[in-house]
């Protein structure tokens, strides 16, 4: 069972807005660190989507964004594309334990 | 250009060991705070263990503490983890990822990993 808690999966039409949300508590998100995201396409390594709540790195189209709210965060991902389709793990960090960085469980999202 | 290069995973037995490396290049590796993220089959993401640019500060999860050891060689660009008692539940990709350096000016700690590798399957069985 992950510490922050995502919906297992989402789908959606090519061109239409998603939300993954991101649940934690007050040992993580709610007591203010931030939250980050990854995008993994199928059979490859975790990469970086949103850091610091709703900052992209440099490549990541602008149809990708983040917020975060109390204990939660969301991912909107607008005008879906085909190339979407990936799991995405939010992350934080936890201070019930020493140097916890934290994940959700993933979400899978398919474009339909 | 960052690349982490994973190796040294394989099958070993239940109660085995095992020893990851990480080898690094494009930045300046003793500059960076590193750790290691696993994903077993099917599942997600869990961290595992990070540490210090200097190799002073060292964690673990509660999951592999006593039985995992990290450690880093600034000399040779390299992160490697020891595994001990390997369990079949340690049956996954181990990556090493890269963690974005705190601002020092601010004192903000971002906790976040910004380049992660290719990965080294681990696998644990008899």
């Amino acid at each position: 069972q992950s510490v922050l808690t995502q919906p297992p999966s989402v789908s959606g039409a090519p061109g239409q807005r998603v939300t993954i949300s991101c649940t934690g508590s007050s040992s993580n998100i709610g007591a203010g660190y931030d939250v980050h995201w990854y995008q993994q396409l199928p059979g490859t390594a975790p990469k970086l989507l949103i850091y610091g709540n709703t900052n992209r790195p440099s490549g990541v189209p602008d149809r990708f964004s983040g917020s975060k709210s109390g204990t939660s965060s969301s991912l909107a991902i607008t005008g879906l594309q085909a190339e979407d389709e990936a799991d995405y793990y939010c992350q934080s960090y936890d201070t019930s334990l020493t140097g916890s960085k934290v994940f959700g469980g993933g979400t899978k999202l398919t474009v339909l | 250009e960052v690349q982490l290069v994973e190796s040294g995973g394989g099958l070993v037995q239940p109660g085995g060991s095992l020893r990851l490396s990480c080898a690094a290049s494009g930045f300046t590796f003793s500059d960076y705070e590193m750790n290691w993220v696993r994903q077993a089959p099917g599942k997600g993401l869990e961290w595992v263990s990070y540490i210090s640019s200097t190799g002073v500060s060292i964690y673990y999860a509660d999951s592999v503490k006593g039985r995992f050891t990290i450690s880093r060689d600034n000399a040779k660009n390299s992160l490697f983890l020891q595994m001990n008692s390997l369990r079949a539940e340690d049956t996954a990709v181990y990556y090493c990822a890269r963690e974005y350096p705190y601002d020092i000016w601010s004192g903000y700690y971002p906790y976040y990993f910004d380049y992660w590798g290719q990965g080294t399957l681990v696998t644990v069985s008899s």
